[in-house]
């Protein structure tokens, strides 16, 4: 099936600083990729949509100076936590959809970011 | 706006037990209806869908009815193994189901089956 993987599974980092998080569509061409936030408990939220070569679509409420994404291939998709601080410690979930099958999205294992 | 409500967790099952997890939703439109499953340290796997009112998704044993009159998609299973011990996640599409509509999902239910 198709597969997604995600780099790092998890981080720790220093308030103030930047984090990048990798999605990578391992055996299809993704031209879309989404990307999730998960708290303790709760319900993953969609935070960004993002298509290949394009800017990517942020959900209300989402800061996208602070979530840059980039898509820049059909295998590659990167979320850029920047100046980050222990707010933005969560879970982060990227998904994709491509030439495999267009109504299904195949989700990436996650990353767990830790902000000190 | 669109929202998935489901059972909180954890369920505790004994093997070959029923299974049900509930899931109710609120929509507009006309919406297609999920069932994820993430086992551990793995990606959520698409487990079962259903794009219409009385549809049936299954697969692996599991079942799930797009109840429009109850606005439900509650997850049954009538054995489980403990190789079905994951989180459970409900999720709605207000669209046709294709990739790029957004998901919604419900807040997951850990299903711990013990031998």
């Amino acid at each position: 099936g198709a597969v997604v993987s995600q780099h790092p599974s998890w981080v720790i980092c220093k308030s103030g600083t930047s984090v990048k998080i990798e999605c990578r569509s391992l055996d299809f061409q993704a031209t879309t990729m989404f990307w999730y936030r998960q708290f303790p408990k709760q319900s993953l939220m969609l935070m960004a949509t993002s298509n290949e070569g394009s800017k990517a679509t942020y959900e209300q409420g989402v800061e996208k100076d602070k979530f840059l994404i980039n898509h820049a291939s059909l295998t590659l998709s990167t979320l850029t936590v920047t100046s980050a601080h222990p707010e933005d410690s969560s879970f982060y979930i990227c998904s994709a959809s491509g030439q495999v099958d267009y109504n299904e999205q195949f989700f990436g294992p996650g990353t767990r970011l830790t902000v000190l | 706006g669109n929202s998935v409500t489901q059972m909180e967790g954890p369920v505790t099952l004994s093997e070959e037990a029923f299974l049900t997890i509930n899931c109710t939703y609120t929509a507009t439109g006309y919406p297609s209806l999920f069932w994820y499953v993430q086992y551990p340290g793995e990606g959520l796997q698409l487990l079962l869908k259903a794009t219409k009112a009385d549809d049936k998704g299954s697969n692996k044993g599991f079942e799930a009815t797009y109840r429009k009159e109850t606005t439900s998609f509650h997850l049954e299973k009538g054995s489980v193994q403990v190789s079905d011990s994951a989180v459970y996640f409900c999720a709605l599409s207000d669209g046709y189901g294709g990739a790029t509509n957004k998901l919604i999902f419900g807040t997951g239910t850990l299903l711990a089956v013990q031998p």
